[in-house]
Parts: C-alpha cells; structure tokens; sequence
C-alpha cells in the first residue's frame, strides 16, 4: 500500500563514513527527487531525476550522489559523511505536471545523525 | 534564484481562533503553489492554487493566490489542537521540484 518508501528510517553513523539512502515509489511516478530538511524544518530540494535526467542543486556538495537503477528507485548515497550532513531526508515522487508546479509525494523520511 | 517566503515564523493561538499564514513568492516561470502541512513526518499535501483569485477549500482551511501581487494565504477557521503543525507553502515552474519557504510553526493552545 505505501507509495514513497524509503529504508532506513533511522541511520547513526559516524563521520568519514560512507551510507546510502534507498528509496522506492509505486505510484508509476517519472519524476523522483530528493529534499533535505533541516532541525528548523526547512525543506531544501537536492536533486530530481526525471528519465534519466538529472537536475542537480548547485549548492549540493559532490559528495551526495542520486543513484536510479530503475524509474522507481532513487537512492541517495553519500560518501564521507559530515556533522553538518545530519537532517532528515526525504525522498518524492510527483506524476507529470500538465503545466502546473509539481504535486509531490513524500516518503516518510529518514533521519541522519552523524557523529 | 526561486524564492519563497512564509509569514510568520511562528505562531501561537488559543483553540477556537482563526489563522492567517501567508506566503510571497519570487519564481521564475511560475506554474502553481503548493501548501502542505507537516506534523512529526511527512508534509501531507493541502491546496495546489494555479488560478489568481480562485478559493480552494477543504473543511475549516481555505486558500487563495494573488498572481498580480505574487502572494497566497491559507485560512484556518475555528482553530483545534490537532492543527497544529508545520505549513510549508512550496512553488516552482516545472519538473525541478519546488522550492519551499520556511514554514509557519503553528501552536494551538487549548
């Protein structure tokens, strides 16, 4: 029944490592993105991937990399991880937007603490 | 840049009170605005507002754009605890995701 999943929904690990974020949507959805949102709950879009196209947020350091093996997978990994790195993650899915902004779905998110 | 900017930060209300949170938007190639509202997980979707001047409505929430002053409201009438949460007003103009704003922390006191 779920319609954006993502694992794990909690993740501690410890600075210098290197985790990954997987996410998968049943919505039949082309668009897949990823958000940070910081202790403030401000929600900052990181990547979206429609089609094999990726739109990347410059501020986005290169050290976070979107991976999709398929249209309903998009994985979020992330190599040495940084205190600042910790947030909760959320992945989304929105249909095609007929002219109109993007409605998006959200998963339910998963909170990186890093140490 | 997209910009969008929510007022106020914060907001504490006894039950029964109505709100007013509002939200002012800089995007290029504008298309929609989106409200959703966030308690302890996801933001759940609210109101999606294309059309100035146009009402949405859904039980005691209501919202409108104003295209011409780049702006939208969301109502709540006859507040209740259960509203409280995070409002998160979010734009954009195509598949590139939206660009939110800081949110409204909304507190209903009883």
């Amino acid at each position: 029944d779920t319609a954006v999943s993502q694992t794990p929904k909690y993740l501690v690990t410890q600075m210098g490592n290197d985790k990954s974020i997987k996410c998968e949507q049943n919505l039949g959805h082309d668009t897949m993105y990823w958000y940070k949102q910081d202790s403030k709950k401000f929600l900052k879009i990181m990547f979206s991937y429609n089609n094999k196209e990726l739109i990347i947020n410059e501020t986005v350091p290169n050290r976070f990399s979107p991976k999709s093996p398929d249209k309903a997978h998009l994985n979020l990994h992330i190599n040495s991880l940084e205190l600042g790195d910790s947030a909760v993650y959320f992945c989304a899915s929105s249909p095609p937007t007929s002219g109109r902004a993007p409605r998006l779905y959200f998963g339910p998110g998963t909170r990186l603490t890093v140490t | 840049e997209d910009k969008v900017v929510q007022s106020p930060l914060s907001l504490v209300v006894h039950e029964g009170d109505t709100v007013t949170l509002n939200c002012s938007y800089e995007v290029t190639n504008f298309r929609s605005l989106l409200w959703y509202k966030q308690e302890k997980k996801a933001p759940t979707f609210l109101f999606m507002l294309t059309s100035s001047g146009i009402e949405k409505k859904s039980g005691r929430l209501s919202s409108i754009l104003d295209k011409k002053e780049l702006f939208s409201i969301l109502n709540i009438t006859a507040t209740q605890t259960g509203d409280s949460a995070v409002y998160l007003c979010g734009s954009g103009g195509g598949a590139d995701g939206l660009t939110f704003g800081k949110g409204t922390h909304l507190i209903i006191q009883p």
